[in-house]
């Protein structure tokens, strides 16, 4: 079955500080990659995304991920991070024979001052 | 406008009632998904739908039904409301499966 896999419910971070949220996915075939990022009382955004190509993707806001298919991975990482960072991320995947969104249980972000 | 309308936002209903979850799009998107929202649970999927005519059970439909009225309009149905239904609803719609997912502000439902 596929599933996605986030360690952490929880990253404390100071701010300026680098930090990597983990992501992990359990599927032999051919997935999409995502992340989105969910704000206090809001929905969920698009992050970033994986679909093929070059390995590393990155967001405007200056995330980026990188795919690591022997690992089954789909990690992001900032190298400093900002207070207004403070959120909770959700890794998720397509796969591509089913085309069902799945995403993962969350991470919540806490950038401190 | 918003792209992704649900109504209504919040909701106090009492166990055994019948509630609709509405939702609507204005992306012109085939593709619509019903979700609930649970901490530390993330977000798991109830129903999707592919167009008018595909509809399809997610990972937890048991006590859900759902109706795809149009193209633009994807309602959620819990037939009998159950105090464990308590948690945040979210629609969302998207135009490809490789392609972002456009996500509702969400219904908070309680049931007491």
């Amino acid at each position: 079955a596929q599933s996605v896999t986030q360690l952490d419910s929880q990253v404390p971070v100071f701010e300026e500080a680098p930090v990597e949220l983990r992501c992990n996915y359990s599927s032999s075939v051919s997935v999409y990659l995502f992340w989105y990022v969910q704000y206090p009382n809001q929905g969920l955004q698009l992050l970033l995304k994986y679909l093929s190509g070059s390995t590393l993707v990155e967001s405007i806001n200056g995330f980026e991920a990188e795919f690591n298919k022997s690992q089954t991975s789909f990690h992001l990482r900032k190298p400093s991070v900002h207070i207004s960072d403070t959120a909770e991320y959700f890794c998720a995947v397509t796969l591509r024979a089913t085309n069902k969104l799945i995403f993962g249980t969350g991470t919540l972000l806490a950038v401190q001052p | 406008d918003a792209d992704v309308t649900q109504t209504p936002r919040n909701r106090i209903t009492k166990t055994g009632k019948r509630i609709m979850l509405e939702c609507s799009q204005t992306k012109g998107h085939d593709r619509m998904y019903w979700y609930r929202q649970d901490p530390g649970l993330g977000l798991r999927l109830i129903y999707y739908s592919f167009d008018v005519k595909d509809i399809n059970k997610g990972e937890i439909s048991d006590g859900y039904s759902v109706s795809r009225q149009a193209q633009a309009k994807f309602s959620l149905s819990l037939e009998s409301a159950i105090p464990n239904q308590t948690a945040l609803y979210f629609c969302a719609t998207s135009a490809t499966g490789y392609t972002e997912a456009f996500f509702g502000q969400g219904t908070r439902l309680t049931v007491v």
